[in-house]
């Protein structure tokens, strides 16, 4: 079972409409990160938050940390194809685990 | 701006051979890591260092050794191959474990 799931794992748009990805635990996390990746690259940090019920906006994109710090969400609005990727959450549990874990990632795809 | 240097980009191997991938980082971070990406799967830790001289294990250890000799090299060890190790392997970089991480570009391992 995965710590963090991801959910839809695959999503298909068209160019314009507004999409939303989610990432949730049963766990608490000090922090979550999304990050970005492209084929045949590794993955880019887009963001990270910290303090639960943190909003983050990056241009098109909205980052919300859940009150609980247990889950994420990523907002898109008017999605282009230049947002096509793989978008995956990371995170840190609370408790001094040294430890980062990954969920499986959202595959995005916006057809122009 | 070299970042994290990850070598070779794509390498086959036999059934029980060895190899070693290098990860180098230029970024005098404390916290490096290995993971592994496979479809389905996301990203999987394989073994993680908090710093030069401590390695610990992540999900995925078993068949893989690391050393943390100094600051900027964290090679990964794949002591026999075997075809169930055939992934992309993703050596990250960051300065604490909930920092951003930094990515190399890959290595597409196939092990026939």
């Amino acid at each position: 079972t995965q710590l963090l799931e991801q959910s839809p794992q695959f999503l298909s748009i068209q160019e314009g409409e507004n999409l939303t990805v989610y990432c949730n635990s049963s766990s608490v996390f000090s922090s979550l990160q999304w990050y970005r990746q492209e084929p045949g690259e590794g993955p880019v940090l887009l963001v990270t938050v910290v303090t639960g019920g943190e909003v983050k906006k990056l241009k098109r994109l909205t980052f919300q940390f859940g009150d609980a710090r247990k889950d994420s969400s990523l907002h898109i609005t008017a999605a282009q194809p230049g947002d096509t990727g793989l978008y995956l959450c990371a995170g840190a549990l609370v408790g001094g685990y040294q430890k980062v874990t990954f969920g499986i990632g959202t595959k995005l795809q916006v057809i122009p | 701006n070299a970042g994290v240097t990850q070598t070779p980009k794509f390498q086959v191997l036999k059934t029980g051979q060895s190899m070693t991938l290098q990860c180098a980082q230029d970024m005098n971070h404390e916290y490096m890591s290995w993971y592994r990406q496979d479809p389905g799967m996301g990203l999987r830790l394989i073994h993680y260092s908090v710093g030069a001289g401590i390695t610990d294990q992540g999900e995925v250890p078993n068949g893989y050794n690391v050393s943390r000799s100094t600051t900027e090299d964290f090679p990964l060890r794949l002591l026999s191959a075997a075809p169930s190790q055939t992934s992309v392997y993703f050596c990250a970089s960051s300065y604490r474990r909930d920092a951003e991480a930094f990515f190399g570009q890959g290595t597409r391992l196939t092990v026939v």
